[in-house]
């Protein structure tokens, strides 16, 4: 089953603990992204990446750091991790050859919490 | 930049009607998709119907239709025979069309939470 695979699906944990959300898609897609979800904004893109080690800024990248070693998994990384980082995250993917044709999957979200 | 408004922050209507979700949109490209999304209370992210910019012809999926004002830079939603299960947040958003492999960002609007009542 094609499928984006978001872990944990909720973490609560405290200010300045280093915390990493794993994305995993088993579709070969090249392009991933993350979103962050929160109330009155829609969702809002953190971070993307084109292929392996290939991976850009998006529209909220303050406080966040991700990696592309592998075509299959992005892990989201927060170093140190602050409440206005309490949010709705969500991994999504898609084909390379894009153009609008093959539309995003998304994972199922992670809720974090943080203290 | 462009930007996605949803001007109706929550919507209910009774279970068989009709109801319209209203979405505009700000973008100076020419060429563009745009999407409805559907986020059921399992906060999976849904995608209910897609438009290509440059296709004149409203895109229908079964009991979902669009109605595409391209000049008026509108893109509403219509469900029709409504059921419990359309109870959702929907969500609007945009894509540009890029003629190389670019950043697929999807902008999205602020959603509009739709309660189907029984």
């Amino acid at each position: 089953e094609a499928q984006v695979t978001q872990n944990p699906r909720y973490l609560i944990t405290v200010t300045g603990k280093k915390l990493t959300v794993t994305c995993s898609q088993n579709m070969n897609h090249e392009y991933m992204s993350w979103y962050r979800q929160d109330p009155g904004l829609g969702l809002r893109q953190i971070y993307y990446s084109m292929n392996v080690e290939v991976t850009d800024k998006g529209d909220v990248p303050e406080g966040y750091k991700v990696s592309r070693k592998e075509k299959r998994n992005f892990p989201l990384i927060l170093e140190s991790p602050s409440p206005n980082q309490t949010s709705l995250y969500f991994c999504a993917s898609s084909s390379g050859v894009s153009l609008g044709n093959q539309p995003q999957h998304f994972g199922d979200g992670t809720r974090l919490s943080i203290l | 930049a462009q930007t996605v408004t949803q001007s109706q922050p929550e919507m209910s209507v009774q279970e068989a009607e009709t109801v319209t979700l209203s979405c505009t949109y700000d973008t100076s490209e020419n060429n563009y998709y745009l999407f409805w999304y559907k986020q059921p209370p399992s906060r999976q992210m849904i995608l209910v119907i897609r438009q290509e910019a440059y296709k004149q012809q409203n895109a229908t999926e079964n009991r979902f239709s669009v109605n595409f004002q391209k000049a008026a830079k509108s893109f509403s939603l219509k469900i029709s025979d409504s059921q419990l299960g359309d109870t959702a947040m929907y969500f609007c958003a945009f894509m540009r069309l890029t003629s190389n492999f670019g950043n697929e960002k999807l902008t999205f609007g602020t959603g509009t939470r739709l309660t189907i009542i029984p």
